[in-house]
């Protein structure tokens, strides 16, 4: 057990509303990560965080924020979701392991 | 712009035959690739890596091959076993990989795999 949790597991919205998912480890890794997984296109880099305050954009961003205000917590939050942020988004820590990514069970949204 | 492909979708394979699943890349900077297995409502697991120096690399029924001539790598699980039907992702961490963290990781589309009894 990696000691990483992810909040919601599952959450349905309406467009326009604001979702804010949780990622919380117990292991005190710096960096975390936020992807988001879909048909044909596998996992792809949202948002990243390296530190306490510290985070940066991945490949798919838009529409996309995050925030770190604790090592333990990385939110990612949608404005006003759209119905193409509908995904199953996945959290991840980095225990400096060359890339050995541990993995939360993910959060599935649907936007309506 | 995929740096990391995964040209099949899907693949069956008898129980105890071997499976082979595909992986190319076109960043030829790329020096260190992982396999990640995932089972559905499960997050990705690490299974295998290999670094670009070494062209072979072996954990029990999994052997990870490369050839970075050919930018190409593939999975071999020889037997195959029902345990084994997953999604199966390769990876590559950014170019000059550490033990530091920080390994943002382009993944490829996935292929899933299906052992049949």
């Amino acid at each position: 057990d990696a000691g990483i949790t992810q909040s919601p597991r599952h959450k349905v919205t309406e467009t326009g509303t604001p979702v804010t998912l949780r990622c919380h480890q117990t292991e005190n890794h710096r960096y975390m990560y936020w992807y988001r997984q879909d048909p044909g296109h596998g996992l792809r880099l949202i948002h990243y965080s390296y530190g306490v305050k510290d985070t940066d954009k991945g490949e798919v961003s838009d529409g996309y924020s995050v925030s770190r205000s604790k090592t333990e917590d990385f939110l990612l939050t949608l404005e006003s979701a759209t119905s193409s942020q509908t995904s199953v988004y996945f959290c991840a820590i980095d225990p400096g392991r060359g890339g050995e990514l541990f993995f939360g069970e993910g959060s599935r949204l649907t936007v309506l | 712009d995929q740096q990391v492909k995964q040209n099949s979708p899907s693949l069956s394979v008898q129980e105890g035959r071997i499976s082979i699943l595909n992986c190319d890349y076109t960043n030829s900077m790329f020096d260190y690739f992982l396999w990640y297995k995932k089972y559905p409502a499960e997050g990705p697991t690490f299974l295998i890596s290999i670094s670009s120096i070494k062209d072979k690399n072996e954990d029990g029924r999994f052997t990870v091959f490369l050839n970075k001539s050919a930018k190409h790598l593939s999975l071999h699980i020889v037997p195959s076993q029902p345990g084994d039907s997953a999604v199966y992702f390769c990876a590559a961490p950014r170019p000059g990989i550490s033990n530091f963290g920080n390994e943002k990781l382009t993944f490829g589309t996935g292929t899933r795999l299906t052992i049949i009894p």
